[in-house]
């Protein structure tokens, strides 16, 4: 059973950085094809795909956000890591880890965690 | 503003079919397959359809999806009051390097 769950702080402040862990169970990020992307979703609003990383450890970033975001895979942990720096209170969202499966869709999420930017 | 293009609302009455639209470009689902989403009110996005018009298992066939072109639509037949819930579609994007979603249709069960 493939299983994927988000950690992080609930609230940061303007400016700081945001470090967020995906600990997934079923499956290996060193497995060939594998991938796993990080997507966001803001109260109210629509999905917003974040990053991606390949088993390979290709990393692929949303243009909009690529200059404030850095993906990692620890494959020994299970982990994928999602950092943001320089957070806004428009980065408040609830944030999904997710896996790649057939056809380069997002066959398993996360349960998500909610992340608010207030001082 | 989001890359691919839905309408934010949709309804229906149960047992009738709705059709849920996807406009995008020659760089998303003109050159990429599309995927289709489920967000069911507070949980997180369920894969409905991939590759254009496959069903994960555990989808009940009365969901189907289809891609003309630089277009896709997803339909649901034989509407259920559980189906009320927002739909999203999402391609990958060559221009962008990068996952693009539409902004959701919000689809109400009369």
């Amino acid at each position: 059973q493939v299983t994927l769950k988000e950690s992080g702080p609930a609230l940061v402040k303007p400016t700081q950085t945001l470090t967020l862990t995906c600990t997934f169970s079923g499956f290996s990020l060193s497995t060939s094809g594998m991938r796993a992307s990080w997507i966001r979703q803001p109260p109210g609003k629509a999905l917003e795909w974040l990053a991606r990383i390949d088993w390979d450890d290709d990393k692929f970033y949303s243009t909009s956000l690529k200059t404030r975001l850095t993906i990692s895979k620890d494959t020994s942990k299970n982990q994928v890591v999602l950092t943001m720096t320089n957070m806004d209170p428009v980065d408040t969202a609830t944030y999904y880890c997710a896996r790649y499966g057939s056809g380069d869709a997002f066959d398993i999420w996360g349960q998500g965690t909610m992340v608010t930017v207030s001082s | 503003q989001s890359v691919l293009t839905q309408p934010p609302s949709a309804s229906g009455t149960p047992g009738q079919r709705v059709t849920i639209s996807c406009s995008g470009s020659s760089s998303n689902i003109g050159s990429n397959t599309v995927n289709w989403y489920q967000q069911l009110p507070g949980t997180a996005p369920k894969l409905l359809i991939y590759s254009n018009n496959q069903r994960p298992s555990g989808v009940p066939d009365r969901f189907s999806g289809s891609k003309s072109g630089t277009s896709a639509s997803l339909a649901i037949s034989g509407l259920q009051s559980e189906d009320e819930a927002d739909y999203y579609c999402a391609a990958w994007d060559d221009s962008l390097n990068g996952k693009v979603f539409g902004g959701g249709t919000k689809l109400t069960v009369l």
